[in-house]
């Protein structure tokens, strides 16, 4: 079955940046998406088709994808962009497949 | 605004049934595949079932195939997740979600979630 891994957990300082991978075997001839879920809500797509921000997702979020990972990058993080991210592809053999998650701390 | 409404979680004991409601608005319901997540809290997201705009064609997660049933009622802008047989490992929070388009495989929206318990 196909898999995507994620790191568990990216701690950044305000107003950095925070990079999130998600590996997966020739990860980049697939589309990935991203969500971000915070404690107790359900899960915000935040990218989608690798690099595009769905309306009222800030600029600060952006996504890329090549080879056998895909990246999430929160530019000048907020403390409200802490949260659980998840990326997501779609395989042909395992259907809908998430990654493992990884929790941004913003310290 | 899009809406998606989760009801009929609660507590079960194993080996019986309990099904979930989702109720859509705000968009036109039967132009979109819609899908069923479920999370055990603390953990990871996992894909458990979707069906086409018409309820025609209907795919399962393994883990549950045989044992879930998904459909919809596009008269009611409703979808269903009738769940069998049920066990410890199906306790979680069930998310139903919309997918973008047929042909792009991801959600836009997601409901709030229904917890189901299942313990004796």
């Amino acid at each position: 079955s196909y898999e995507l891994t994620q790191p568990p957990s990216v701690s950044v300082s305000p107003g950095q940046t925070a990079s999130i991978t998600c590996s997966g075997d020739r990860l980049g001839s697939k589309y990935v998406c991203w969500y971000q879920q915070k404690p107790g809500q359900s899960p915000v797509l935040v990218i989608h088709q690798d690099t595009k921000r769905p309306s009222g997702i800030p600029e600060r979020f952006s996504g890329s994808n090549s080879g056998n990972a895909a990246t999430l990058t929160i530019s000048g993080t907020r403390a409200i962009d802490e949260a659980d991210y998840y990326c997501q592809a779609w395989d042909s053999s395992s259907g809908y497949v998430f990654g493992t998650g990884t929790k941004v701390t913003v310290l | 605004e899009v809406q998606l409404v989760e009801s009929g979680g609660g507590l079960v004991q194993p080996g019986t049934s309990l099904r979930l409601s989702c109720a859509a608005s705000g968009f036109a319901f039967n132009d979109y595949w819609m899908h069923w997540v479920r999370q055990v809290p603390g953990k990871g997201l996992v894909w458990v079932s979707g069906i086409s705009t018409d309820g025609t064609t209907t795919n399962y997660a393994d883990s549950v195939e045989g044992r879930f049933t998904i459909s919809r009622d596009n008269t009611k802008n409703t979808l269903y997740l009738q769940m069998n047989s049920l066990t410890v490992e199906d306790m979680a929070v069930y998310f139903c979600a919309r997918q973008y388009t047929s042909g792009w495989y991801y959600f836009d929206y997601w409901g709030q979630g229904g917890l189901v318990t299942v313990s004796s």
